[in-house]
């Protein structure tokens, strides 16, 4: 069955710090990649994805994310953490012939000044 | 219109009673989704709407539940005799087209069963 681990429930890092949270899919072809992000009392935004080609990917906020085939990975990235950036990040994988989507259960990001 | 919306957008019940969540998706959405968010859970996929048709209902949680798109707008999820454990945030969304295009999530449904 296809599945998505986030294996960070919390992390915390200082302002200013590098960033990077994990996510590792289970399936059997290479999925569909997303990752959002859900901001206290927003709705959930897109800040990147991945389908195919380079697997280096840009999002908004200054966000990448690098697809590795054969680690099953599609780690977020961010050089300099701002204080805005402290929100609910989750992962997730489109399966086409399945018609299915699905989520991580989410790394909650903390920034501290 | 501007973007997704969902009504209610809180919603308080008994057990057993049965509850209709609505969701306008944006404009010229044909792709149409439910998630249920549930504390520490993460977001559980339901079901996926192209146009009126749902291609696969296997992701709804139990016969409780059903979903129902018309002119191909428009989407309404059921759940019958509800349980406590049907307490969770519902989350719509919609998207152009097929299932890899970027996803506009609407503010969600916030659901109590006492």
């Amino acid at each position: 069955a296809q599945s998505v681990t986030q294996p960070d429930i919390h992390i915390t890092v200082s302002e200013g710090a590098s960033l990077e949270l994990r996510c590792n899919y289970s399936y059997g072809a290479t999925p569909y990649l997303f990752w959002y992000v859900q901001s206290p009392g927003q709705g959930l935004q897109l800040l990147l994805k991945y389908f195919s080609g380079d697997t280096l990917v840009q999002g908004i906020k200054g966000f990448e994310a690098e697809f590795k085939r054969s680690q099953s990975s599609f780690n977020l990235r961010k050089p300099s953490v701002h204080w805005s950036d402290a929100a609910e990040y989750f992962c997730a994988v489109g399966v086409i012939t399945g018609n299915q989507f699905y989520f991580g259960t989410g790394t909650s990001l903390t920034v501290i000044p | 219109g501007a973007g997704v919306s969902q009504s209610p957008s809180n919603k308080v019940t008994e057990k057993g009673k049965d509850v209709e969540l609505r969701c306008d998706p944006i404009s010229g959405h044909t792709a149409l989704y439910w998630y249920r968010q549930s504390l520490g859970q993460g977001l559980e996929f339901l079901i996926y709407f192209q146009g009126n048709s749902a291609p696969d209902k296997s992701g709804l949680p139990s016969d409780r539940f059903s979903a129902e798109r018309t002119g191909g707008s428009v989407s309404t999820l059921t759940i019958q005799r509800t349980q406590q454990e049907d307490s969770a945030v519902y989350l719509c969304a919609s998207s152009l087209s097929r299932i890899y295009n970027e996803q506009f999530f609407g503010p969600g449904t916030r659901l109590t069963v006492l």
